[in-house]
């Protein structure tokens, strides 16, 4: 089975610039979390959809920060325009349906480390 | 509001020598928690849970962490380090109620010298 996958894996950028992030969950995982890590920092939520609806966007930043999932399958997170601040390893994170009976283990891509200049 | 901390940013132990990573929580009714680890170039990879059941909770690669209430603690302990132990460990708790968001402590890098 295929674990969560996210592109690219590493991506700089200019101030100003658009840059969109990619997050393939596990499939059937109806649960998809965005989570961010500042240099120096604790890893922290940013939001999480159910499916195709954002369920908790509590813990994005700004507007300059829009994520969606069509279809419910994956997700992009597009930082427009990106600043110094949102350098950062972007994680992308999935889960099933907690009524089958797994309590929110939540698996983890490898992130996408995020560089703007 | 909930959080976590994690006391040690960098911990080095010798191979063969007790691991013990510390990490508290605040909260006021028992969480679930978690112990994850990234290894270099990975994503973070479950260890060990608790969700309210034993509170001595095993994991993999000889990993445990008990919860202690009264200490608010979930310390992570393993008897022998491996030089593939070497990795950052996070701490982390998922509030009662939360619908899944985990808020993380920030980390301790695990050394293990030779």
């Amino acid at each position: 089975e295929a674990g969560v996958t996210q592109f690219p894996s590493h991506s700089v950028i200019e101030k100003g610039q658009t840059v969109t992030l990619r997050c393939d969950p596990i499939s059937g995982h109806d649960n998809l979390y965005w989570y961010r890590r500042v240099m120096g920092k604790e890893i922290k939520f940013l939001l999480h959809f159910v499916k195709e609806s954002k369920q908790d966007e509590s813990g994005m930043p700004n507007n300059r920060f829009l994520a969606e999932r069509t279809g419910g399958t994956y997700s992009t997170l597009k930082v427009q325009p990106a600043e110094l601040e949102d350098s950062g390893v972007y994680f992308c994170a999935s889960s099933q349906d907690e009524a089958r009976g797994r309590y929110n283990e939540q698996f983890f891509g490898p992130g996408t480390r995020l560089t703007v200049l | 509001a909930q959080s976590v901390t994690q006391l040690g940013s960098h911990v080095s132990v010798s191979e063969g020598a007790l691991v013990l990573l510390r990490c508290n929580y605040s909260s006021s009714v028992p969480p679930y928690l978690f112990w994850y680890v990234q290894y270099p170039n990975q994503g973070l990879q479950l260890l060990l849970k608790y969700t309210s059941a034993a509170t001595l909770v095993k994991g993999i690669n000889d990993f445990e962490a008990e919860f202690k209430k009264s200490e608010t603690s979930f310390h992570l302990t393993k008897p022998s380090a491996h030089m593939s132990d070497a990795a950052e460990y996070f701490c982390a708790v998922r509030p009662s109620g939360n619908t899944g968001k985990l808020i993380f402590g920030q980390g301790t890098t695990l050394q293990v010298k030779p």
